[in-house]
C-alpha cells in the first residue's frame, strides 16, 4: 500500500540555522510526492512538489528531491526564520483507482527561535 | 477565487446534539475531502468524492458520522449524535485533476469543533 514516514518532531532551531525533515515514501507504482506547511491556525497550503524521479521542488527557500533509489523527499533550508516555524507534512499520490487522494505523514512541528 | 470556504468556524455543542460543518469547495474543482485533525490522531482522511460521487468512506469513524455533496459547490459533514471524542478540527479540501495530473489539494481555514 501507500503510505508516508516523516520524521518525528519537535524540532526546535535558532534563527538561521540549517533545517533537515526527513521523509520516506512507500508505494506501489510511480508516486508524486508533496510537502505541505500548516501555520497555525490554518488550513494546509502547498510548499512544493516532485513528479518523478531527480526532480526538485522549491519554493520560498525550502528544497526537497524525489530520490526513488531510497525512496525519500527530505525537506530541507539553508538558513530558516522564526516565520517558519509551522508543521510540516510530507504526501505522496499516485495515479490509478487512487488518483486525487493525497497520504500524508504525521507531520513534524518546526519551532524557530529568534 | 475566494478559495475553500468552510462554516461554522468554531462549534461548541453539548454531547448527543447533532452537528452539521458545510463546505463550499472551489469552483470548477472535482474532488472534495473531508479531514480530521487531532493531537493524538494526526491528519486523517474521512471521505473524498469525485464529480460528487463518493469514492472512499472508509476513514468515516462511525455510523453516527455522514457526508454528502448535493452538488459541486457544497457539501456537509454531519456528526449525528455528537460525542466529546469527536472534538477535532475538520478540514474541507478541493483540487482540480482533470487533464494535468496536478494533484494539489486546496484547504479550508477548518472548522473548531469542541462537544461538551
Amino acid at each position: 500500500g501507500n503510505s508516508v514516514t516523516q520524521m518525528e518532531g519537535p524540532v526546535t532551531l535558532s534563527e538561521e540555522a540549517f533545517l533537515t525533515i526527513n521523509c520516506t515514501y512507500t508505494a506501489t507504482g510511480y508516486p508524486s510526492l508533496f510537502w505541505y506547511v500548516q501555520y497555525p491556525g490554518e488550513g494546509l497550503q502547498l510548499l512544493l512538489k516532485a513528479t518523478k524521479a531527480d526532480d526538485k521542488g522549491s519554493n520560498k527557500g525550502f528544497e526537497a528531491t524525489y530520490r526513488k533509489e531510497t525512496t525519500s523527499f527530505h525537506l530541507e533550508k539553508g538558513s530558516v526564520q522564526v516565520s517558519d516555524s509551522a508543521v510540516y507534512f510530507c504526501a505522496l499520490s499516485e495515479r490509478g483507482s487512487t488518483l486525487g487522494r493525497l497520504y500524508f505523514g504525521r507531520g513534524t512541528q518546526l519551532t524557530v527561535w529568534p | 477565487d475566494a478559495g475553500v470556504i468552510q462554516s461554522p468556524r468554531h462549534e461548541v455543542t453539548e454531547m448527543g446534539q447533532e452537528v452539521t460543518l458545510r463546505c463550499k469547495p472551489i469552483s470548477g474543482h472535482d474532488y472534495l475531502f473531508w479531514y480530521r485533525q487531532t493531537m493524538m490522531r494526526g491528519l486523517e482522511l474521512l471521505i473524498y468524492f469525485n464529480n460528487n460521487v463518493p469514492i472512499d468512506d472508509s476513514g468515516m469513524p462511525e455510523d453516527r458520522f455522514s457526508a454528502k455533496m448535493p452538488n459541486a459547490s457544497f457539501s456537509t459533514l454531519k456528526i449525528q449524535p455528537s460525542e466529546p471524542r469527536d472534538s477535532a478540527v475538520y478540514f474541507c479540501a478541493s483540487s482540480l485533476i482533470g487533464t494535468s495530473g496536478s494533484n494539489e489539494q486546496f484547504f479550508g481555514p477548518g472548522t473548531r469543533l469542541t462537544v461538551l
